[in-house]
């Protein structure tokens, strides 16, 4: 089974730096998806990035990006120019794209934005 | 507006009793599920259902029923209220990630905060 692991429970950046959130997981396939969402306080779930394995090109959202590196099984986000609405927690989310598809997430990561 | 509709969104019971969380998308998503999430756990999948009249069971299924009569409601019950089932519950749909072309990410609901007593 697939597993996905955040090692940093929370995190803490200046208004208008850069901030990395780490990310890894577990897997035997060659092919599948994966996601960051926010969750900020009012709770909802926000897809913020995503990226398919097969993709060698790493995403980018705005001031968001992904760091992709397949072969380390490891998909770290990127916000530059942080910003005080980007507090929340941010979650790491594998989607196998065979069987259940079901995602699987990390325990999440607490990002403070200080101003 | 498109998107997942949860209903409540707050919730109290008494141990034992009973209830029904509702869950509705209007996307045509053929995938729904139900996840839990409690502090420092993340989202813990209950049940899911890849189509209508098709479900199965998650990471952490126990106390809780789905049915999938349709393909927009994929309600979840719990059975008889627990305090261990004091959560935020998500629901979540999506097409296959091979139908859905680009738009293979999940649309998340509201969530419903329930409290067990």
């Amino acid at each position: 089974a697939q597993t996905v692991t955040q090692s940093q429970p929370e995190m803490s950046v200046q208004e208008a730096e850069t901030v990395t959130l780490s990310c890894t997981y577990d897997t035997s396939e060659s092919d599948y998806y994966l996601f960051w969402y926010k969750q900020p306080p009012s709770r909802q779930m926000i897809l913020v990035i995503r990226q398919e394995a097969y993709k060698q090109q790493n995403a980018t959202e705005n001031r968001f990006s992904v760091n992709f590196q397949k072969a380390a099984k490891s998909f770290s986000l990127k916000i530059s120019d942080s910003q005080l609405g980007d507090a929340a927690m941010y979650f790491c989310a594998y989607r196998s794209p065979t069987g259940s598809e079901k995602l699987v997430f990390g325990k999440g990561t607490k990002l403070t934005v200080n101003p | 507006n498109a998107g997942v509709t949860q209903t409540p969104k707050f919730q109290v019971l008494k141990t034992g009793q009973s209830m029904t969380l509702q869950c509705a998308q209007d996307m045509n998503h053929e995938y729904m599920s139900w996840y839990r999430q409690d502090p420092g756990m993340g989202l813990r999948l209950i049940h899911y259902s890849v189509g209508a009249g098709i479900t199965d069971q998650g990471e952490v299924p126990n106390g809780y029923n789905v049915s999938r009569s349709t393909t927009e409601d994929f309600p979840l019950r719990l059975l008889s209220a627990a305090p261990s089932q004091t959560s935020v519950y998500f629901c979540a749909s999506s097409y296959f990630s091979g139908r859905g072309g680009s738009n293979y990410g999940y649309t998340f609901g509201s969530g419903t905060r329930l409290t067990v007593v």
